[in-house]
């Protein structure tokens, strides 16, 4: 069974520095990597979407990237604001039209 | 706005009731999920459809839960004889290929 750990759980950071959001799976025959934003008591934003041939994504002050074989993906933000606090979601398929999700990297930027 | 949509947002029940929830996906994606979020945990497959077709189910939709999408357009899943441990976020998701985009969520309160 895939597991899908993000860590950390919580973090906080001040205004300006970029966040880095690191998320392990633990079966590397994933078919592709998706991660999410998530804010309170709402539905999932998709953010960034690689698929199992791709090194990294980008996408503004996002850039996502994947090392399937040691089961790792980052995510870095560019620059964070106070509007990137929220819980970032990271979520492997492989192929079976199941989403397997970690916890959450909750964050809070503060001004 | 050309988004998933669920409806209703919010659902408070007693115990032992019946609840339905709704699905409305993007209107060109043939791929509808249903996941399950649970405080402070990521989300949780239920079940996948591929047109009409319900092709796969979770472990986690007991006999109590079914799930149908006439005509493999909009969604329903009901639950039957509701539990407290029914309480939840009930997710919808849809896609085109392998990107899933979720609506906002239907909290399920059980009293």
């Amino acid at each position: 069974k895939q597991e899908v750990t993000q860590i950390p759980a919580a973090l906080s950071v001040p205004e300006g520095e970029n966040l880095v959001l690191n998320c392990s799976f633990t079966d590397s025959a994933i078919y592709n990597l998706q991660w999410f934003r998530q804010d309170p008591g709402k539905g999932l934003t998709s953010l960034l979407l690689i698929q199992s041939s791709q090194r990294e994504q980008t996408s503004g002050r996002l850039n996502a990237s994947l090392d399937k074989s040691s089961g790792r993906s980052t995510l870095y933000i560019a620059a964070s604001q106070p509007g990137d606090s929220a819980t970032y979601l990271c979520a492997v398929s492989q192929g079976n039209n199941r989403l397997a999700f970690g916890k959450g990297n909750q964050v809070v930027v503060i001004p | 706005d050309t988004g998933v949509s669920q409806d209703p947002r919010h659902k408070i029940t007693k115990r032992g009731q019946n609840v339905t929830f709704r699905c409305d996906p993007i209107s060109e994606h043939n791929r509808l999920y249903w996941y399950r979020q649970t405080l402070g945990q990521g989300p949780e497959f239920l079940t996948y459809f591929q047109n009409e077709a319900q092709l796969e189910k979770s472990r986690l939709l007991s006999d109590r839960f079914s799930a149908e999408r006439p005509k493999g357009s909009f969604s329903t899943l009901e639950i039957q004889r509701t539990e407290q441990g029914d309480s939840a976020m009930y997710l919808c998701a849809s896609g085109a290929s392998d990107e899933q985009f979720f609506g906002p969520g239907t909290r399920l309160t059980v009293l």
